[in-house]
């Protein structure tokens, strides 16, 4: 079974600082993603980023950046420079391939608890 | 652009009353999703179909049944509704990402449900 834990329940931050949001991922699996999503007030989920297992290089985006490490099942997302527009509920999910759950997986995502994230003006 | 949509925003319904939650997507995707997501709980998904007429339980499909009748529609049934299932309901989508793997999934706006 997968399992995904964000420690963090919420962040509270003053505009302009960098934040760091936590994720930690439980899989037996070799091959899998990971996901970040956000869901602003408005309530609709914005997918963030895709990760596969076999691809450890980090990523930025603009503000974004983030840190995947095999080692410590980590996969930790970064805001420099937060905005007030930051202020969201962020997901950490997990999804393993297809193939290694015998092909009736289908992407199924397995969510974190979520972060809430209020950014201060 | 893909879109997924959700018959309602709001909905409030009484105890024992038969409910249904109706999600379209217009991307042509394989897959479609039905979520429940409470606070401190995240998203835990109810059902998903990776076909038209095919179906599978996810985590907590107690109470719940789905239909896919068609490929672009995928409905939740909340046969007795009760007080518990009061909640976000949120629908998605994906394509079948094949030996790439599974791909992203495209959310509804939601519906939040209360059963008094």
């Amino acid at each position: 079974a997968q399992k995904v834990t964000q420690a963090q329940t919420e962040i509270s931050v003053v505009e302009k600082e960098d934040v760091t949001l936590d994720c930690v991922y439980e899989t037996r699996d070799t091959t899998y993603y990971l996901f970040w999503y956000k869901q602003p007030p408005s309530g609709e989920l914005v997918f963030l980023i895709r990760r596969n297992s076999f691809d450890e290089q980090n990523e930025i985006s603009g503000r974004y950046s983030w840190n995947f490490q095999k080692s410590t099942s980590s996969f930790n997302f970064t805001i420099t420079a937060s905005q007030v527009v930051d202020s969201a509920v962020y997901f950490c999910a997990l999804s393993v391939s297809p193939l290694n759950a015998g092909g009736t997986s289908y992407g199924k995502l397995t969510f974190g608890q979520g972060t809430i994230l209020t950014v201060h003006p | 652009d893909v879109k997924v949509t959700q018959s309602s925003r709001y909905l409030v319904k009484r105890t024992g009353e038969k409910v249904f939650l109706e999600c379209v997507q217009d991307m042509d995707h394989e897959n479609m999703f039905w979520y429940r997501q409470d606070p401190g709980l995240g998203l835990r998904l109810i059902y998903f179909s990776y076909d038209v007429k095919m179906k599978e339980k996810g985590d907590i499909p107690e109470g719940y049944s789905v239909s896919r009748e068609k490929k672009e529609r995928f409905s939740l049934i909340l046969e007795s509704a009760s007080t518990n299932q009061t909640s976000m309901y949120l629908c998605a989508s994906s394509s079948w990402g094949g030996l790439a793997g599974a791909g992203e999934q495209f959310f509804g706006p939601g519906t939040r449900l209360t059963v008094l």
